[in-house]
């Protein structure tokens, strides 16, 4: 089975401090991807990665950036966090188009309330 | 371009009744269609896909969705609910265009009472 682990189940941070997600997955997929999702707006993409070192902006980049050093884990930075960023952070990856399987696989989410 | 709408934001059930999640896609081209479940505070879990094999898709817990092109609908169904099927879900089309893109219908909530 695939496995997309997201470290960090809850976190609270403070206004203004630099904050880490970080994801990992076991399939060897080449892409990944950073959601989150807020009640009523459903689930918004943040950034997605094709390839180590590589990214493209979602739907919601402000005040968010990315790291992608090795294949298996992509990491969502919150350069300054503010109290609007306060959601569920969701990771996922999929294999790449043409393998034959498109999933998108999510891992459990991150909850960051920002105070 | 691709889209996807979820035409309930809330469906109430009785357990043991039959469950019925509506979808209707947008996509020039044969799309791939997903359907995921998150229950509280958890990711979301594939539970069926379509991608262009047998129309009627058969998926875990016993859920299934049927594919019609004439009707751009992909509709989920179960024959009899359970408690445990309550909770949020998805209606996914895969981005043609942009190969790397899924598109998320705004989300079904599903109340099952006892």
């Amino acid at each position: 089975d695939v496995k997309v682990t997201q470290s960090s189940r809850y976190l609270v941070k403070r206004t203004g401090e630099k904050v880490f997600l970080e994801c990992v997955q076991d399939m060897d997929h080449e892409n990944m991807f950073w959601y989150r999702q807020d009640p009523g707006l459903g689930l918004r993409l943040i950034y997605f990665s094709y390839d180590v070192k590589m990214k493209e902006k979602g739907d919601i980049p402000e005040g968010y950036s990315v790291s992608r050093e090795k294949k298996e884990r992509f990491s969502l930075i919150l350069e300054s966090a503010s109290t609007n960023q306060t959601s569920m952070y969701l990771c996922a990856s999929s294999p790449p188009t043409g393998t034959g399987s498109d999933t998108i696989y999510f891992g459990e989410g991150s909850w960051l309330t920002v105070v | 371009a691709q889209s996807v709408t979820q035409l309930d934001s809330h469906v109430s059930v009785s357990e043991g009744t039959p469950v019925l999640l509506r979808c209707n896609y947008s996509s020039s081209y044969s799309p791939s269609l997903f359907w995921y479940v998150q229950h509280p505070n958890k990711g979301l879990q594939l539970l069926l896909k379509y991608t262009s094999a047998a129309t009627l898709v058969k998926g875990i817990n016993g859920f299934e969705a049927e594919f019609k092109k004439s009707e751009t609908s992909f509709h989920l169904t179960k024959p009899s609910a359970h408690m445990s099927d309550a909770a949020e879900y998805f209606c996914v089309v895969k981005g043609f265009y942009n190969f790397n893109k899924f598109y998320f219908g705004s989300g079904t909530k599903l109340n099952v009472k006892p």
